[in-house]
């Protein structure tokens, strides 16, 4: 069936720490993922994707690992910074965006 | 080059009313996509539309909802006689090719509140 869920609803860490936000997919035959980033009030802001031939990419301070084999992949923030609080939301690309519930995270200064 | 832009921002209406909900993709996109958030939940796929055409319906509930994306003009979901459940933020995306090779870019999105 399409889903994709998150594991953590919430994620607290400490300014300056990296942080990892984890996705579970179960559709083994998905070949295109995004991260997004949704602050209160907005709509979801892109960050970074990834299609099913990498198992890794960078952007600025993020990265996204894509594991294949358990159908699993993480969103890792660099240095963690309050402007990064919101949720994050995983979605599979099925030509429709199929989303998770999405973990939110708080930044403590 | 403005993004996606949705209106109005906040709408309110009353049971049995209708609410109609505005999305002008960015330039240069032609598929625009329109999901709901009901409170603390995730997006949820509505509807897939390129221009004149409705792609893929498969998220929309069978009664009241529809939607249209003109040959000129911005993209329109449509709801009609609302209830307290349509209250939820409504956002639209959009993109410049079919979807599952593209990402998709969101405006910022309406909220519709029934009283």
């Amino acid at each position: 069936g399409e889903s994709v869920g998150l594991h953590l609803p919430t994620l607290s860490v400490q300014e300056g720490d990296n942080s990892i936000i984890n996705c579970a997919y179960s559709n083994s035959a998905s070949d295109y993922f995004i991260w997004y980033k949704q602050e209160s009030g907005k709509g979801p802001q892109f960050i970074i994707d990834i299609r099913s031939n990498m198992d890794k990419r960078q952007g600025q301070r993020v990265t996204v690992l894509l594991n294949k084999t358990v159908k699993h992949l993480s969103l890792q923030i660099a240095a963690t910074q309050p402007g990064d609080s919101a949720v994050y939301f995983c979605a599979e690309n099925l030509g429709k965006l199929i989303f998770g519930q999405g973990t939110e995270l708080s930044v403590k200064p | 080059n403005a993004g996606v832009m949705q209106n109005p921002r906040h709408l309110v209406r009353r049971r049995g009313q209708e609410a109609r909900l505005r999305c002008s993709p960015m330039k240069g996109h032609s598929h625009v996509y329109w999901y709901r958030q009901l409170p603390e939940e995730g997006l949820k796929f509505m509807v897939y539309l390129q221009k004149e055409n409705i792609i893929d319906e498969s998220g929309m509930p069978k009664e009241r909802f529809s939607a249209e994306f003109p040959k000129e003009g911005p993209s329109i979901l449509r709801i009609q006689q609302v209830v307290r459940g349509d209250s939820a933020a409504y956002f639209c995306a959009s993109s410049p090719r079919r979807g599952d090779r593209e990402t998709q870019y969101f405006g910022p999105g309406t909220r519709l509140l029934v009283l």
